[in-house]
């Protein structure tokens, strides 16, 4: 089963601070992505990469920026955070060795982060 | 008009019944479609995959795919108190469908089962 690891469930953090969001898959996974979902607004994209030391904008990237050194290790940085970042981010994962376009392969999620910014 | 429409629900039912959730599109170029189960603080997890129209079956559940009319199904068979989530779809197209990701996700269903 692929795992995609969030490092923490609940952060609570002060506005202005910098916050770091780590995420690791143990599946070899070329793709990786950073989404937040807020109630009735469903799942936004933030960024996402598509191999190592590669990353793409999302819908939503302001106020974020990512890093990805490693294939397994995708980090999502908030630079200054701020109330409105107050959310619950998601990491996912995903596979282009299925044969086809990438797109085609389902995403695989990690349990999400609870970000609280006070 | 937004890609996916997804009904929020609450959708509430009692244990045993048959579940039936859906979501219908607008973009003709989706060809792969997905249900995710999201639990209460949970990620969401992945439960079924399909290709094109038709039929998949996985214990329980069901997937249902009908392009001419672009509506895809999810049933739940036996349904039972554990199956109480949010439940997302999802869809992709290939480089023609979809966002950046390649993909549309309805904003899910609130399904809570009565036992």
């Amino acid at each position: 089963d692929v795992k995609v690891t969030q490092s923490s469930r609940y952060l609570v953090k002060r506005t202005g601070e910098k916050v770091f969001l780590e995420c690791v898959q143990d599946m070899d996974h070329e793709n990786m992505f950073w989404y937040r979902q807020d109630p009735g607004l469903g799942l936004r994209l933030i960024y996402f990469s598509y191999d190592v030391k590669m990353k793409e904008k999302g819908d939503i990237p302001e106020g974020y920026s990512v890093s990805r050194e490693k294939k397994e290790r995708f980090s999502l940085i908030l630079e200054s955070a701020s109330t409105n970042q107050t959310s619950m981010y998601l990491c996912a994962s995903r596979t282009v060795r299925t044969g086809g376009l990438p797109y085609n392969s389902p995403l695989h999620f990690g349990n999400g982060t609870r970000l609280t910014v006070t | 008009q937004k890609e996916v429409e997804q009904d929020p629900g609450p959708l509430s039912v009692p244990e045993g019944a048959i579940v039936s959730l859906n979501c219908t599109y607008s973009n003709s170029a989706f060809q792969y479609f997905m249900w995710y189960r999201q639990y209460s603080r949970k990620g969401p997890e992945l439960l079924m995959y399909t290709y094109s129209s038709g039929n998949k079956e996985d214990g329980r559940f069901t997937a249902q795919v009908d392009k001419s009319s672009k509506y895809i199904s999810l049933f739940i068979r036996d349904s039972q108190p554990s199956d109480s989530a949010t439940y997302l779809c999802a869809m992709s197209g290939g480089y023609s469908g979809g966002g950046a990701d390649g993909l549309t996700f309805g904003k899910g269903t609130h399904l809570i089962i009565q036992p």
